[in-house]
């Protein structure tokens, strides 16, 4: 079991260049996530979806985009990067249970995360 | 809003000592709540987590955490830290129905000889 696997693990763009970040998971999980991590700001998210085919905004979407074509596969886009873009991307997943008419979400399994330097 | 909250930005430990890691909860119904450790340039990983049933749960690398609904807190603890536990820790909850998990800012750590 791989758990959760990004890719790639460092990169720098220029201003205006895009590019894509892969997330893998072999778990079998509904659920996946992006994050940003930066210094004194904690996690927050970018994107998640709740199952194959079906994405939803987070608190910070602007300048990204997302596809889950895939269950075990969650792609993040920056169509033209920008310096503000500048930080550690995480992903993760979670596996979810049905508790009477409610849906319980589980921990999240992270992977371990992209440093991107945009120029 | 649904939240959690680290009130503890930066804490300072002997090897040895004791550690408590402070963390307050904001929610309508019984949160699931968790605690992660980030060491540095790594993912997250999770230290334990609270469902329900007995108030203490115990995690990996020796680490404890004690749901108090009184309190609104899931403080996590450690008797005797190790430098090895200097990282940073994030509290964090979601509820039934919820998609995504609400962060604390976290804690940073820092263990010295």
């Amino acid at each position: 079991n791989a758990g959760v696997t990004q890719t790639p693990k460092f990169r720098v763009l220029k201003t205006g260049q895009s590019m894509t970040l892969l997330c893998a998971q072999d778990m079998n999980h509904e659920y996946m996530y992006w994050y940003r991590q930066d210094p004194g700001m904690g996690l927050r998210l970018i994107h998640y979806s709740v199952g194959e085919g079906t994405t939803a905004k987070g608190e910070v979407p602007d300048g990204y985009n997302v596809s889950r074509l895939k269950k075990q596969n969650f792609l993040l886009g920056l169509e033209s990067a920008a310096p503000s873009q500048t930080s550690v991307y995480f992903c993760a997943s979670s596996y979810t249970d049905v508790q009477g008419a409610l849906i319980g979400v589980h921990e999240q399994f992270f992977g371990p995360g992209t440093r991107l330097t945009v120029l | 809003a649904q939240s959690v909250t680290q009130p503890d930005i930066h804490i300072t430990v002997s090897e040895g000592a004791s550690l408590e890691l402070r963390c307050n909860y904001s929610y309508g119904a019984t949160p699931y709540l968790f605690w992660y450790v980030q060491s540095p340039g790594q993912g997250l990983q999770l230290l334990l987590k609270y469902f329900s049933g007995d108030t203490l749960v115990q995690g990996i690398k020796g680490f404890e955490a004690e749901f108090k609904r009184s309190q609104s807190s899931f403080n996590l603890r450690k008797p005797s830290v190790h430098w090895s536990d200097a990282a940073e820790y994030f509290c964090a909850g979601i509820t039934l129905n919820d998609y995504k998990l609400s962060f604390g800012a976290g804690t940073t750590v820092t263990v010295r000889a």
